[in-house]
C-alpha cells in the first residue's frame, strides 16, 4: 500500500496571504495525485486531478504541482471560504489512498 | 446536474448487518466506476470499495469479505452491502465517481473522485 503524507498537519495563515501543503507518497505516483477540500459537515470537493489540473469550476488561486514522490498545493491571495482541512489522493495503484489531511485555519 | 444520494445508514450492534443505497442523477453508473469512501468521526478519507463499468469489484483490506459493492443499473443506483459490522466500521460513507485519467500514453485507467454524495452515517454500537 502507498502511505501518502502531509505537511504541516496545520497551517495558520492570514487571509490574502498565501498557503503551501505539501504532500509525499512512499513511492512514486507518476502524476496520479488529486487534492481535495472538505469543510466541516460536508463532503470533499475535487481541487486539483494529474497533480496541477484544476477540477471544473477551481478558481485559479488554486494550483497544484510535483510528480512522483513530492507533490505542492498552492491557495494565492488566501479567501475566507478557503479555510478547510485539504487530503491528497494517490489513484495510480489500488488501493487508492489518502494522506492525513493539513487543516488551514485562521491566523 | 449530476448529483448522488446516499441513504441507508443508521444504529447497528456490533456482528448486525447494513446496506447502504447511492442513487444517481445525471450519470450513468454502468458506464462509469463507482467507488465508496469513509470517514469515521474526527479522521482522515479511507477508500472502500470500488465497482468497474465492466463489473469487477475491489475492496479495501479492512472490509474484504464483509462488505459487497453492487449495483442496479435498472434504478442507477449503487449498493454496499456490509455484514458482520465492527466498531471501527462507524463513519460517515460516501459514494463516488471516479473519473477516468488520461496520460501520454492515452487512457490510464480510474482516477480521481470527482463527484460526492452528502454522506450517510453509520454508527457500530451496542
Amino acid at each position: 500500500e502507498i502511505v501518502m503524507t502531509q505537511s504541516p498537519a496545520t497551517l495558520s495563515v492570514s487571509p490574502g496571504e498565501r498557503a503551501t501543503l505539501s504532500c509525499r507518497a512512499s513511492q512514486s505516483v507518476s502524476a496520479n495525485l488529486a487534492w481535495y477540500q472538505q469543510k466541516p459537515g460536508q463532503a470533499p470537493r475535487l481541487l486539483i486531478y494529474g497533480a496541477s489540473t484544476r477540477a471544473t469550476g477551481i478558481p485559479a488561486r488554486f494550483s497544484g504541482s510535483g510528480s512522483g514522490t513530492e507533490f505542492t498545493l498552492t491557495i494565492s491571495n488566501l479567501q475566507s471560504e478557503d479555510f478547510a482541512i485539504y487530503y491528497c489522493h494517490q489513484y495510480n495503484k489500488w488501493p487508492f489512498t489518502f494522506g492525513p489531511g493539513t487543516k488551514v485555519d485562521v491566523k | 446536474e449530476v448529483q448522488l444520494v446516499e441513504s441507508g445508514g443508521g444504529l447497528v450492534q456490533p456482528g448486525g448487518s447494513l446496506r447502504l443505497s447511492c442513487a444517481a442523477s445525471g450519470i450513468t453508473f454502468s458506464t462509469n466506476y463507482m467507488s465508496w469512501v469513509r470517514q469515521a468521526p474526527g479522521k482522515g478519507l479511507e477508500w472502500v470499495s470500488v465497482l468497474y463499468s465492466g463489473g469487477s469489484t475491489y475492496y479495501a483490506d479492512s472490509v474484504k469479505g464483509r462488505f459487497t459493492i453492487s449495483r442496479d443499473n435498472s434504478k442507477n443506483t449503487l449498493y454496499l452491502q456490509m455484514n458482520s459490522l465492527r466498531a471501527e466500521d462507524t463513519a460517515v460513507y460516501y459514494c463516488a465517481r471516479v473519473a477516468d485519467y488520461y496520460d501520454s500514453s492515452g487512457y490510464g485507467g480510474p482516477g480521481a473522485f470527482d463527484i460526492w454524495g452528502q454522506g450517510t452515517m453509520v454508527t457500530v454500537s451496542s
